[in-house]
C-alpha cells in the first residue's frame, strides 16, 4: 500500500458526458502527479500540482483539467468524453517539487470506461 | 531531453531462472534511474532507483540493477525467478530539471 488512494476504482459512463476522479496523496507529500495508461499509449503523464499550484504539463487535452485543493488532496475533471479516454488514470504524489531524485508513490488508479 | 527504451515489450523466462529485463536511457544530464512493476490492477510500486553512489543497486523482491554510463543502461535482474515476478516493469529515467519519463514497459511472465 503506497498511502495513495484514488476513488472510483471503476467508472463506467456515456459518450459526452463529464467525470471527475479523485486523489489524496500520502501523508507530508506536496506534489500530485496524474497520469492515463491505455494500450496504445502507454503511460502518459499528464498533470502536475505542487502545494495547491500547476507545476508541470504533458499530454493534457483541453477537455481535461485538474486542480488541487488545500488540504493538497486533487481532482481531475474529464469532459465531452470520447470512447478513446478509456484507460486506466494513476494518481502519483511525492514529497518535494518533482526534482530529479523526487520518488513518486502511485495509488491504485481509476479504470474509467466510455461507452 | 531524456528518454528511455525498454528492450522487449513481453519477455518468458522459466520458473527459477535469471529474470534480466533491459533499459537503454538517453539523457543530457547525468541521470537519475528508477525501476517500477505493476502487478494486475494494481498502481506502479517502486522496485529500485539510483541517484548517485554505488552503481549497483539493490531495490526489494530480490532484483537489482546496475547503471552502466559507458553503456547508458540500468539493465533489472533477479537471479532466480518466481511465479509472483509476473507483472509489467517499467524503466524511467529523469534528471536535472526534467520530469519522469517512463519506458513503454516489458511484461514479464514466468512459465512453471
Amino acid at each position: 500500500d503506497s498511502g495513495v488512494t484514488q476513488t472510483p476504482k471503476h467508472l463506467i459512463t456515456a459518450t459526452g458526458q463529464r467525470v471527475t476522479l479523485r486523489c489524496s496523496p500520502r501523508s507530508g507529500d506536496l506534489s500530485v502527479y496524474w497520469y492515463q495508461q491505455s494500450l496504445d499509449q502507454g503511460l502518459q503523464f499528464l498533470i502536475q500540482y505542487y502545494n495547491g499550484e500547476e507545476r508541470a504539463k504533458g499530454n493534457i487535452l483541453e477537455r481535461f483539467s485538474a486542480q488541487q485543493f488545500p488540504d493538497l488532496h486533487s481532482e481531475l475533471n474529464l469532459s465531452s468524453l470520447e470512447l478513446g479516454d478509456s484507460a486506466l488514470y494513476f494518481c502519483a504524489s511525492s514529497p518535494g517539487t518533482g526534482g530529479s531524485t523526487d520518488t513518486q508513490y502511485f495509488g491504485p488508479g481509476t479504470r474509467l470506461t466510455v461507452l | 531531453a531524456q528518454s528511455v527504451t525498454q528492450l522487449g515489450s513481453h519477455v518468458s523466462v522459466s520458473e527459477g531462472a535469471l529474470v534480466l529485463l533491459r533499459c537503454n536511457y538517453s539523457s543530457s544530464v547525468p541521470p537519475y534511474l528508477f525501476w517500477y512493476v505493476q502487478y494486475p490492477n494494481q498502481g506502479l510500486q517502486l522496485l529500485l532507483k539510483y541517484t548517485t553512489g554505488a552503481t549497483l543497486v539493490k531495490g526489494i523482491n530480490g532484483y537489482e540493477a546496475e547503471f552502466k554510463k559507458s553503456e547508458t543502461s540500468f539493465h533489472l535482474t533477479k537471479p532466480s525467478a518466481h511465479m509472483s515476478d509476473a507483472a509489467e516493469y517499467f524503466c524511467a529515467v529523469s534528471g536535472g530539471y526534467q520530469k519522469v519519463t517512463f519506458g513503454t514497459g516489458t511484461k514479464l511472465q514466468v512459465i512453471p
